[in-house]
């Protein structure tokens, strides 16, 4: 079974800094994916980022990075130039090819300005 | 592209009647939909997994009798949760498997179902 930890329940950035947000996973699997979603206050769920585990290059889209891990099972989400916008929850997730995809408990972010 | 609708938005019923939420995949077809369940100021949990032409898979501890899933198109996936109770009221929201890439989902914009 999948295990995907966020321990950082909330968190708060000045607007135009960085904040970088932390994961933990946990699989026996060696074919595996790896999700960074937002969740605005719309609800709406948006892929921010996604990271397949056998490329050892770490994703990146725009202003939004990963640092992944592997060996540590480590999947951090680098918000780059944070923006009002950002805030949202960020969820942290993992799944296997053509499964289901497993969340974390999510982090509130916040963004000041 | 890769739209999912789902509807209702927002719905609220009297305890002990039935409440049906449709999914469905507006540009693309999905063999394959996710029904996740969401409380307030918590993780999306999963509830479901809806294969096209067969019987949903459940996660444990998830009531199939009450949370009926039915598959009948490549575009349309519905959740029915029946003899609804004050504690069914949450946030339901779907997901569909994208047909491009691998573990790959579209996510709807979610039901809020309150029941009174």
């Amino acid at each position: 079974a999948q295990t995907v930890t966020q321990s950082q329940p909330e968190m708060s950035v000045q607007e135009a800094e960085t904040v970088t947000l932390s994961c933990t996973y946990d699989t026996s699997e060696s074919d595996y994916y790896l999700f960074w979603y937002k969740q605005p206050p719309s609800r709406q769920m948006i892929l921010v980022i996604r990271q397949e585990a056998y490329k050892q290059q770490n994703a990146t889209e725009n202003r939004f990075s990963v640092n992944f891990q592997k060996a540590a099972k480590s999947f951090s989400l680098k918000i780059s130039d944070s923006q009002l916008g950002d805030a949202a929850m960020y969820f942290c997730a993992a799944g296997n090819r053509d499964d289901k995809i497993i969340f974390g408990k999510g982090t509130r972010l916040h963004i000041l300005p | 592209g890769a739209v999912v609708s789902q509807h209702p938005s927002w719905v609220i019923c009297k305890s002990g009647t039935s409440v049906k939420i449709e999914c469905r995949s507006l540009d693309f077809q999905a063999t394959t939909m996710f029904w996740y369940r969401q409380f307030p100021k918590q993780s999306l949990m999963l509830m479901a997994t809806s294969n096209e032409g067969s019987k949903a898979t459940y996660e444990q501890g998830v009531e199939k009798d009450k949370f009926l899933i039915n598959h009948a198109s490549l575009t349309l996936s519905t959740l029915t949760v029946t003899s609804a109770h004050p504690e069914d009221s949450s946030f339901y929201i779907c997901s569909a498997r994208s047909p491009f890439s691998y573990n790959e989902q579209f996510f709807g914009p979610g039901t809020r179902l309150t029941v009174l």
